[in-house]
């Protein structure tokens, strides 16, 4: 595997339905980044983590719960999400974010969530 | 008030034509860094080009030409003889600090269609 890879690419799911997403990073960085992509909306920044700390969080709904064990590893876990949380959820990754540093960010193919 | 307006939110041409894709921003920051990612149907951002704020040499990359211009607050993508292959949504970035991260917000994009 390259590249920064989501499973799973689609999902479903209830309002009441517990779920995960996943994203993995094979380039050996150290930032790692949630966004959400709505239709006509810009792609919102929802969580940020560097060397596993979460840097940023923009006021995200706390159904939404990311999780990031280890510098490759990112998570967002779901819980009694609403209709209006149907989107593409982007995962990213950069070099990482350490004194100031910018790096341009590679993304994953994305989940496609529809909520129920 | 957006940070970055891409005002045009689908463009449409014939393959061969040039076409110019706007981004305006807005920042108080001297150093800042602007991006233009490149958004093909499979749903994965991808990376096309970083500038940094001091840096206000245009850019060429094939058919890719870039014009940043401070005096506009503008960064604008060119096409040169587009292609269908370059059907695609085209975004615009703007990392400013934000705590001790540069922290990208993105524009809402531009949908480019090349017509055969």
């Amino acid at each position: 595997e390259t590249g920064v890879t989501q499973t799973p690419r689609h999902l479903v799911m209830g309002m009441t339905n517990k779920k995960s997403l996943k994203c993995e990073q094979h380039l050996g960085h150290n930032a790692m980044y949630w966004y959400k992509q709505s239709a006509k909306k810009p792609l919102e920044l929802m969580f940020v983590y560097n060397f596993k700390e979460q840097t940023e969080n923009n006021s995200v709904p706390s159904r939404f719960s990311p999780e990031c064990p280890n510098s490759s590893h990112l998570f967002l876990h779901l819980h009694t999400l609403q209709p209006e949380d149907s989107a593409l959820y982007l995962c990213a990754s950069s070099q990482d974010l350490t004194r100031g540093a910018v790096h341009e960010q590679f993304f994953g193919p994305g989940t496609r969530l529809t909520v129920l | 008030a957006q940070k970055v307006t891409q005002a045009q939110t689908e463009i449409s041409v014939v393959e061969k034509e040039d076409v110019t894709l706007d981004c305006v921003y807005e920042t108080r920051d001297t150093t800042y860094y602007l991006f233009w990612y490149k958004q093909p149907p499979s749903g994965e951002l991808v990376f096309l080009i970083r500038r940094n704020s001091f840096d206000e040499q245009n850019e060429i990359s094939g058919r890719y030409s870039w014009n940043f211009q401070k005096s506009t607050s503008s960064f604008n993508f060119t096409i040169t003889a587009s292609q269908v292959v370059d059907s695609a949504v085209y975004f615009c970035a703007l990392s400013e600090r934000s705590g001790g991260s540069y922290i990208p917000t993105f524009g809402r994009g531009t949908s480019l269609i090349v017509h055969p």
